[in-house]
C-alpha cells in the first residue's frame, strides 16, 4: 500500500482481556517496528523485525506482550490480560532495511483499558 | 546507553518569527539523527535526517537542522513560522552496534504558533 496501515484506529477493552493490534507495512519494506506512545513515557521502542532474522524483542515491557510477523509482511501485536497501564497509542513503522533511511509511521492504534 | 534530550516541552512563537527547537544527544559515537513531526491524531512524519554527510540538513516545509558534534546538538530551525507548523516535534537518534535500526526519541516539544 501507499502507507503503513494500522487497525483498529481505536480500541477500548476491559481490564484482563486480550487484544490484537494489526499493522500492514509498506509493500517491500523489510523492517517493521512497534513503538508505544504514552503520557509521561514518550515514545518507547517495543520490538522490531528485519527480514527473516529473529526479532529484537528487547523493548517488550512484560511477557504479556508478544508480536509476530507473517510472511514478512503483516504484523500483529498481542497484549494478553490487559492492564490499565497498557493504555497508550501503539505505533507501527516500516522501513527499507534497518539503516538510516528513516521510518514511515502508521497513524497508530489508541488503546484504552477500562 | 543512547539518550536524547529536547530542551523545552513547549515552545510558543508568533507567526513569521524564527522557530528554534533544541535537541541534544548523548553518545560516544555520533549517531544518525532525525526530526519527526506529529500532528494531532496522526503518526509521525519524517522532517529531516542527518546521516554523516552534510552537517546542515534541509528538510520538508522549510525546516533545517545543523549537526554540531562539539555540542552534541541537532537543533531544528525554521526562519519564519507558519500557523500550519503547530504540532509536536520529536528528535530521535539511531546508534550503531546492537542498537542499529532502533530509534531513541526525545520527550517531544509542542510548538504553538500565535497569529
Amino acid at each position: 500500500g501507499a502507507g503503513v496501515s494500522q487497525s483498529p484506529s481505536n480500541k477500548v477493552t476491559e481490564k484482563g482481556k486480550d487484544v490484537e493490534l494489526r499493522c500492514d507495512p509498506i509493500s517491500g519494506h523489510t523492517a517493521l517496528y512497534w513503538y508505544r506512545q504514552s503520557l509521561g513515557q514518550g515514545l518507547e521502542f517495543l520490538i522490531y523485525f528485519q527480514g527473516n532474522s529473529a526479532p529484537d524483542k528487547s523493548g517488550l515491557p512484560s511477557d504479556r506482550f508478544s508480536a509476530e510477523r507473517t510472511g514478512g509482511s503483516v504484523s500483529t501485536l498481542t497484549i494478553q490480560r490487559t492492564q490499565q497501564e497498557d493504555s497508550a497509542v501503539y505505533l507501527c513503522a516500516s522501513s527499507l532495511g534497518t539503516g538510516p533511511s528513516g521510518y514511515t509511521f502508521g497513524s497508530g492504534t489508541r488503546l484504552t483499558v477500562v | 546507553a543512547q539518550s536524547v534530550t529536547q530542551l523545552g516541552s513547549h515552545v510558543s512563537v508568533s507567526e513569521g518569527a524564527l522557530v528554534l527547537l533544541r535537541c541534544n544527544y548523548s553518545s560516544s559515537v555520533p549517531p544518525y539523527l532525525f526530526w519527526y513531526v506529529q500532528y494531532p491524531n496522526q503518526g509521525l512524519q519524517l522532517l529531516l535526517k542527518y546521516t554523516s554527510a552534510a552537517t546542515l540538513v534541509k528538510g520538508i516545509n522549510g525546516f533545517e537542522a545543523e549537526f554540531k558534534k562539539s555540542e552534541t546538538s541537532f537543533h531544528l530551525t525554521k526562519p519564519s513560522a507558519h500557523m500550519s507548523d503547530a504540532a509536536e516535534y520529536f528528535c530521535a537518534a539511531m546508534a550503531g552496534g546492537t542498537s542499529y535500526g532502533k530509534l531513541t526519541f526525545g520527550q517531544g516539544t509542542i510548538l504553538t504558533v500565535h497569529p
